[in-house]
């Protein structure tokens, strides 16, 4: 256990549905992360939030919508995904998401399968 | 433009017999190199930070090594259960969010 829970652990959408993804850490910390990890290709971040504000938006497509309630909890909003999209959903969280940023906890991950 | 590319892609090694993983990195300014391990179906575990050339860390058989220009994670007298993809990964000191950049990861695998 690292600190850092998601759920939930498996998700099968069809491509008009909507879902949510929910990560929660447990560790202090205030920044959290969202990740997506294909096969065979090194992990992309998507968004950054630091104490709950937006730092950083990888260029993401719109149909994927973080948000940021807390400095413990971050929800990924999905809707109208297509079926490259479907990949593991990783979340984690660090101490500070600034310029003093250091290793960063992973939570178990979401594996989302688009159909 | 920050990378991080490691080899070998995969490894097999005999129970005992000890090798090596590169993670080779260029980044603007490094703040930190970091080592995860990940099993299958599961996310990265942290294992090590290194910020400066020549800095080494260890723990159990795994040593990690710094260089300016890459990285080693050598594994000594490797058990099955060290079967994993380790993946290397920087931070840029030119970097506001905490951006890491990944590798694609070196997939071991130890037979008995």
């Amino acid at each position: 256990e690292t600190g850092v829970t998601q759920t939930p652990r498996h998700l099968v959408m069809g491509m008009t549905n909507k879902k949510s993804l929910k990560c929660e850490q447990h560790l202090g910390h205030n920044a959290m992360y969202w990740y997506k990890q294909s096969a065979k290709k090194p992990l992309e971040l998507m968004f950054v939030y630091n104490f709950k504000e937006q730092t950083e938006n990888n260029s993401v497509p719109s149909r994927f919508s973080p948000e940021c309630p807390n400095s413990s909890h971050l929800f990924l909003h999905l809707h109208t995904l297509q079926p490259e999209d479907s990949a593991l959903y990783l979340c984690a969280s660090s101490q500070d998401g600034g310029t003093g940023a250091g290793e960063q906890y992973f939570g178990p991950g979401t594996r989302l399968t688009v159909t | 433009e920050d990378q991080v590319t490691q080899s070998p892609e995969a490894l097999r090694l005999q129970e005992g017999e000890s090798s090596s993983l590169n993670c080779s990195y260029t980044v603007s300014g490094l703040r930190g190199l970091f080592w995860y391990r990940q099993d299958p179906g599961k996310g990265p575990e942290f294992l090590f930070t290194l910020y400066s050339a020549g800095e080494e860390k260890e723990k159990e058989r795994l040593k990690a090594t710094l260089t300016k220009k890459e990285s080693f994670l050598h594994i000594t007298a490797p058990k099955p259960e060290d079967s994993a993809t380790y993946l290397c990964a920087v931070q840029s000191i030119y970097n506001q969010g905490g951006k890491l950049i990944f590798g694609q990861g070196t997939e071991l695998s130890v037979k008995p």
